[in-house]
């Protein structure tokens, strides 16, 4: 019920292309879905957020997409560039709560 | 400073030992969260604070792990008896009060080593 699941594992993006990131989850109680950057050597940032009264929210070059009759979310990132090299979570929770994180997609865009 | 501060930010230590790693929040948050973060995957909740007491410490793996913040704002974990699959990286993050956003602000993490 707690897990959130994450694909691809790994994803490979030329430099200007649309890098897209999915998860599922399982607990219909979760009520806030954030999506985390980390670089190596530091911890998580938030990137993007969103609740499940919307199906979709954009910030920037940044979207995410959310499907709640099939409990799946998904980030995409416009034009993407070598800086958004990074592990990206997806997370699943309810406000100020524990929130549960997905294993995480280690993203390269290539110049 | 500005953002979540823990130390040490590399510990190695023996089978076996005791470890201590500490946390201090972003000032003005109430709620304060461990999570541990092995190689290649994502955050693991162990603990969360909301002020001085633990509300939810449903992740802790087994009684060798216990975490205190005696004042609401620092607060340290505590590992007794060292295993070698207790190396991790572990992340404190804090946020506002349970009725904000949700968002979690992460230190950088303290690298635990257990030889």
């Amino acid at each position: 019920q707690q897990q959130v699941k994450q694909s691809p594992q790994s994803l490979i993006v030329q430099k200007g292309g649309i890098s897209i990131i999915n998860c599922a989850y399982e607990n219909t109680a979760f009520d806030y879905f954030p999506w985390y950057q980390q670089f190596p050597g530091k911890g998580p940032a938030l990137l993007i957020a969103i609740r499940p009264d919307v199906s979709e929210k954009k910030e920037g070059r940044f979207t995410i997409s959310f499907n709640k009759s099939a409990k799946q979310f998904s980030l995409h990132i416009m034009d993407s560039q070598p800086g958004d090299s990074a592990t990206y979570f997806c997370a699943a929770g309810t406000s100020g709560s524990r929130l549960t994180f997905g294993e995480g997609t280690q993203l390269t865009v290539n110049p | 400073g500005a953002g979540v501060s823990q130390t040490p930010s590399n510990k190695v230590t023996e089978k076996g030992k005791y470890v201590e790693l500490r946390c201090d929040p972003i000032s003005g948050h109430t709620a304060l969260y461990w999570y541990r973060q092995s190689l290649g995957q994502g955050p693991e909740f162990l603990i969360y604070f909301q002020g001085t007491g633990a509300a939810d410490d449903s992740g802790l793996p087994n009684d060798r792990f216990f975490a205190v913040r005696p004042e609401g704002s620092v607060s340290t974990l505590k590992i007794q008896r060292t295993e070698r699959g207790d190396s991790a990286v572990y992340l404190c993050a804090s946020s506002l009060s349970s009725g904000s956003t949700g968002e979690l602000f992460f230190g950088e993490g303290s690298r635990l080593t257990v030889l």
